[in-house]
């Protein structure tokens, strides 16, 4: 069965400093694999998407992030982070047999200090 | 362009009775999803809809909740004989479907308080 983890629940960084969210998936095929970010009291808004070519893809405000077969993630990266990005971080995997529902990660909360 | 919508933005419920909740998808998108939001739970898939039809309801918890969809458009989420374990945040999405490759865009979503 499909299933999405983030190791880390929450994490606090400086404003400027760099940024790596984990994530890694379950998955028997080619996953197609996303990022949502979801500040307090709004929806979800997709940050960025991975279905297949370069396993680097570049997202909206700034963010970018890897897949690695190998390593089964997709971790989400932002070489120096704004005080405006404080939310909550969602991967998601999709692509299911007869589905295109995403499954979920339980999320990483981001706090940044100034 | 227009997002998707949903309504009532919040509603608060005595258990028992039951709920209707709202989405209107992006035009043009012919495949809408429900998904649930909870702080036990995190978020969880509920049902999908490909035009008017649902190929997957696998995430609907119980019998108590339903969902359809009419004219290809607006899906309404009912459940029946609320219960508190139902306060949660239910989120809808679209997408141009016919394929996961398609993103997802979210609704703000219906804060749901079973009393």
């Amino acid at each position: 069965a499909q299933s999405v983890t983030q190791p880390d629940i929450h994490i606090t960084v400086s404003e400027g400093a760099s940024l790596e969210l984990r994530c890694n998936y379950s998955y028997g095929a080619t996953p197609y694999l996303f990022w949502y970010v979801q500040s307090p009291g709004q929806g979800l808004q997709l940050l960025l998407k991975y279905f297949s070519g370069d396993t680097l893809v570049q997202g909206i405000k700034g963010f970018e992030a890897e897949f690695k077969r190998s390593q089964s993630s997709f971790n989400l990266r932002k070489p120096s982070v704004h005080w405006s990005d404080a939310a909550e971080y969602f991967c998601a995997v999709g692509g299911g047999h007869n589905t295109d529902k995403l499954i979920f990660g339980t999320g990483t909360r981001l706090q940044v200090f100034p | 362009g227009a997002g998707v919508s949903q309504s009532p933005s919040n509603k608060v419920t005595e258990k028992g009775k039951d709920v209707e909740l709202r989405c209107d998808p992006i035009s043009g998108h012919t495949a809408l999803y429900w998904y649930r939001q909870s702080l036990g739970q995190g978020l969880e898939f509920l049902i999908y809809f490909q035009g008017n039809s649902a190929p997957d309801k696998s995430g609907l918890p119980s019998d108590r909740f339903s969902a359809e969809r009419t004219g290809g458009s607006v899906s309404t989420l009912t459940i029946q004989r609320t219960q508190q374990e139902d306060s949660a945040v239910y989120l809808c999405a679209s997408s141009l479907g016919g394929s996961a490759q398609m993103a997802q865009y979210f609704g703000p979503g219906t804060r749901l308080t079973v009393l």
